[in-house]
Formats: structure tokens, C-alpha cells, sequence
């Protein structure tokens, strides 16, 4: 079956650290990833996907390379920022035998201190 | 444009009681799905909509159904409320069977 699997926090960074959050993945197939980021009290944001083999998604400073030889889709940002506090979701989205849901990690909580 | 929007923000209903959720996609999406994010349970898929019908549901009791409307938006509906109920949800919209869904700020309910 299909499943993702990230790194567990909490996360606690100062700011202008360098920032990984690791994500593998299990799935037969092809699949998109993804990575979502939930900011306190809202709800989910696309921060930036991949849809094939070493495609790089970026946005925001954050980046992550879908990496299919380690099924991994890691999280970088070079430099945080106390704004980036947040939850961060890494999802998979698998075309072969889709249900039509996205499937989630159980998420990274990030806190950047000044 | 105009992202998915979800309404009410907040939903308090006791115990036994009915709730109702509602969302509306993005204009041009025709699939909406509903996640539950429940303290400590992660993001759990719920219910996909597309063309006004249900194309599938997660693991969750049949007190927990919806529908879609001619215009695509969405409602969920939960009945026979238990505490456990009580969690954020999460509407999503994204074109039919695209794999980039868009979410809503999602309804927090909470069950008394």
C-alpha cells in the first residue's frame, strides 16, 4: 500500500539555521509529492510538489527533490525564518489505484526562535 | 481567484446532536474532498465528490456522509455527534483526478 513516513518532531531551529525535515515514502507506481505547511489555526497551504523522478519543487526558499532510488522527498530551506514556525506535511498522491485522496505523513512541527 | 472556502469557521454542538459543514471549490474544480485532522490522529481522508457523485470514502462510520451540488460545492454532514468528532475539517478542490488538491482554512468543530 501507499504510506508516508516523516521525521518527528518537534523541530526547534534558530533563525537563519539551516533546515532538513525527512520524508520517505512508500507506493507502488509513480507517484506525485508533496509538501504542505499549516501555519497555527489555518488550514493546509501547498508549499511545493514533484510529479516525477528528480524533479526539484521549490517555493519560498523551501526545496525538496523527488528522489526515487531512496523513495525520500527531504525539506530544505537554507536559512529560517520565525515565520516558518508551522506544521509541515509531506503527502504522496498515487495515480495507479487511486482512491482520489491524498495520503499524509503525520507531520513536523518547526519552531524557529528569534 | 478565488480559493476553496469552508464555512462555518467554528461549530460547537453537543453530544446526539447533527452538524453540518459546508464548502465551496475553486471555480473550475469538480472534486472535493473531506479530511479530518482529530488531536494526535494526523490528516484522515474522509469523503471524495466528483460530478455530484461519491467516488470514495475513507474509514470513517456511515454517520458521516455528504453530498455535492450542480455547482460543485460541497456538504458534509455528521450525524449522531460523539466527542471523539471533535477536530478540524478540511475541505479540499482540485480538477477531476489531478493530483494538486487546494485546501480550505478548514470548520473546527467541537463537540460538547
Amino acid at each position: 500500500g501507499n504510506s508516508v513516513t516523516q521525521m518527528e518532531g518537534p523541530v526547534t531551529l534558530s533563525e537563519e539555521a539551516f533546515l532538513t525535515i525527512n520524508c520517505t515514502y512508500t507506493a507502488t507506481g509513480y507517484p506525485s509529492l508533496f509538501w504542505y505547511v499549516q501555519y497555527p489555526g489555518e488550514g493546509l497551504q501547498l508549499l511545493l510538489k514533484a510529479t516525477k523522478a528528480d524533479d526539484k519543487g521549490s517555493n519560498k526558499g523551501f526545496e525538496a527533490t523527488y528522489r526515487k532510488e531512496t523513495t525520500s522527498f527531504h525539506l530544505e530551506k537554507g536559512s529560517v525564518q520565525v515565520s516558518d514556525s508551522a506544521v509541515y506535511f509531506c503527502a504522496l498522491f498515487n495515480y495507479g489505484g487511486s482512491q482520489g485522496n491524498l495520503i499524509f505523513g503525520k507531520g513536523t512541527k518547526l519552531s524557529v526562535k528569534p | 481567484e478565488a480559493g476553496v472556502t469552508q464555512s462555518p469557521t467554528h461549530l460547537i454542538k453537543t453530544r446526539g446532536q447533527q452538524a453540518t459543514l459546508r464548502c465551496s471549490p475553486i471555480s473550475g474544480h469538480t472534486s472535493v474532498y473531506w479530511y479530518q485532522q482529530a488531536l494526535g490522529l494526523g490528516l484522515q481522508f474522509l469523503l471524495w465528490y466528483d460530478e455530484g457523485e461519491e467516488r470514495n470514502r475513507g474509514n470513517f462510520p456511515p454517520r458521516f456522509s455528504g453530498r455535492q451540488f450542480p455547482n460543485y460545492s460541497s456538504e458534509l454532514n455528521v450525524n449522531a455527534l460523539e466527542l471523539e468528532d471533535s477536530a478540524l475539517y478540511l475541505c479540499a478542490s482540485s480538477l477531476v483526478l489531478q493530483e494538486t488538491q487546494y485546501f480550505g482554512p478548514g470548520t473546527r468543530l467541537l463537540v460538547l
